[in-house]
Formats: C-alpha cells, structure tokens, sequence
C-alpha cells in the first residue's frame, strides 16, 4: 500500500463548479500538507500549504486536513478553464535539512466551458 | 522569484550512453532534489542532497548518481542510460529559513529524456 492514496482522475467539470479533490494517507508522522499545482509540460508549483489539522483558505481555494482521519483535501470554488491541471497532494513529517515530501500520484482535473 | 533551471527541455539519447542533467538554482537553498515522473507512478525521488558534496539515495537510486560540487547546481548522472529510464526528470530545491515554507519545494521545468 502507498503512503500517499491519490485518485488518477480525470475529473472533468463544467466551468463554475465546485471542485474536491482528496488524498488519503497512512503516516500517521506527516505534519505539513501542500497542493502543488502541474500544468502540462510544466514543473509542479505549490499552490496551498497547510500545517497540522484545520482549513486554509485563499482565494477561490480551500485546504482541508483532517488528521485524525489522515484525509486532505482541496476544494476550488467557481472553477475556471485556466485550473485544468494536474494537482498533486503532498505531505512531510519534517521541517528543516532534509525535509522530504512524499507525493500522491496526481489527479487530472479539466474545466470544460 | 526563485528559479529552478534545468539544461535542456528535451533529449534524446541511445542505449549505453552516459547522461548528464544540470540544475541550478538561484535561491541559495540548502536542498535539492532529483525526481522522474511517470505516468500512474507520479514523482519518485532519486537522489537529494542537504550540503555541497552530500547525497543521499531517493527511494529509485539504481542505475543514477548525482554530483553536487557547488551549492546552486545539482547534476544527475544516467551512467549507461536504458530505454526504461525513458521518463520526465524534475530537479527541485527547497529550504528558505525566512519565509517560514522551509520545506517547500521550488522545481524546474522538467526534461524529457528519450533513451532509443
């Protein structure tokens, strides 16, 4: 079993929806969760990043992490053709030297007008 | 703005050919990293590094090494490159003490290695 269970999507939705977008894990060690954000033939950039339980928000983007049930997830509000991109969870026990993030696989989402 | 460079975006090489790719980055971060991203497998880590000269195996070190001689550059070595090491190659550096994201990871653009 991966550490990091993400759903390959793709997850297609209309422009205007709300998206959700989930990861669960098995670590129970992980502290920092991000949202990184890829676009085709592009490097990922980190989109959201979360310390420990609770929400995140910014703009029309919401973190969630739920640690006691090791579930996060990121919602976009009134989503937008320019967000079909592949959006990939991460999550790290550490901070500092050496810090590794463990990834989830991605998942493909694409807004359709 | 950080930048993450790699030296090529795209590179086609033959069966047994030694492989280079270069990273610089320009943040002075202490981290870098070297991932391959397939499709259905996501990014695995090869190699990282903390410090000039220091390395450590990723959980997919066969078949690569790494150099790092100076602290912006980071190389990854394909020794004798096979056709299953086909794959997208990201580098990415992290470990900014001032903005509090310490272990956030700044990648490049990636490169496409081909190996025929």
């Amino acid at each position: 079993q991966k550490e990091v269970e993400q759903d390959p999507g793709p997850l297609s939705v209309p422009e205007g929806a709300i998206v959700s977008l989930n990861c669960t894990y098995s670590n129970s060690a992980f502290q920092y969760f991000m949202w990184y954000r890829q676009y085709s033939r592009k490097g990922p950039e980190l989109l959201m990043y979360t310390y420990s339980s609770g929400n995140k928000e910014d703009g029309r983007f919401t973190a969630q992490v739920d640690k006691s049930s090791k579930y996060i997830s990121l919602f976009i509000r009134d989503s937008q053709p320019s967000d079909s991109a592949t959006y990939l969870c991460a999550m790290s026990g550490l901070t500092g030297t050496a810090s590794k993030l463990t990834f989830g696989t991605g998942t493909r989402l694409q807004v359709t007008l | 703005d950080v930048k993450v460079t790699q030296s090529s975006r795209y590179l086609v090489k033959r069966t047994g050919e030694k492989v280079f790719l270069e990273c610089v980055q320009d943040m002075d971060h202490e981290n870098m990293f070297w991932y391959r991203q397939d499709p259905g497998l996501g990014l695995r880590l090869i190699y990282f590094s903390y410090d000039v000269k220091m390395k450590e195996k990723g959980d997919i070190p066969e078949g690569y090494s790494v150099s790092r001689e100076k602290k912006e550059r980071f190389s990854l070595i394909l020794e004798s490159a096979s056709t299953n090491q086909t794959s997208m190659y990201l580098c990415a550096s992290s470990g900014d003490a001032t903005s509090g994201l310490y272990n956030e990871q700044f990648f490049g653009p990636g490169t496409r290695l081909t190996v025929l």
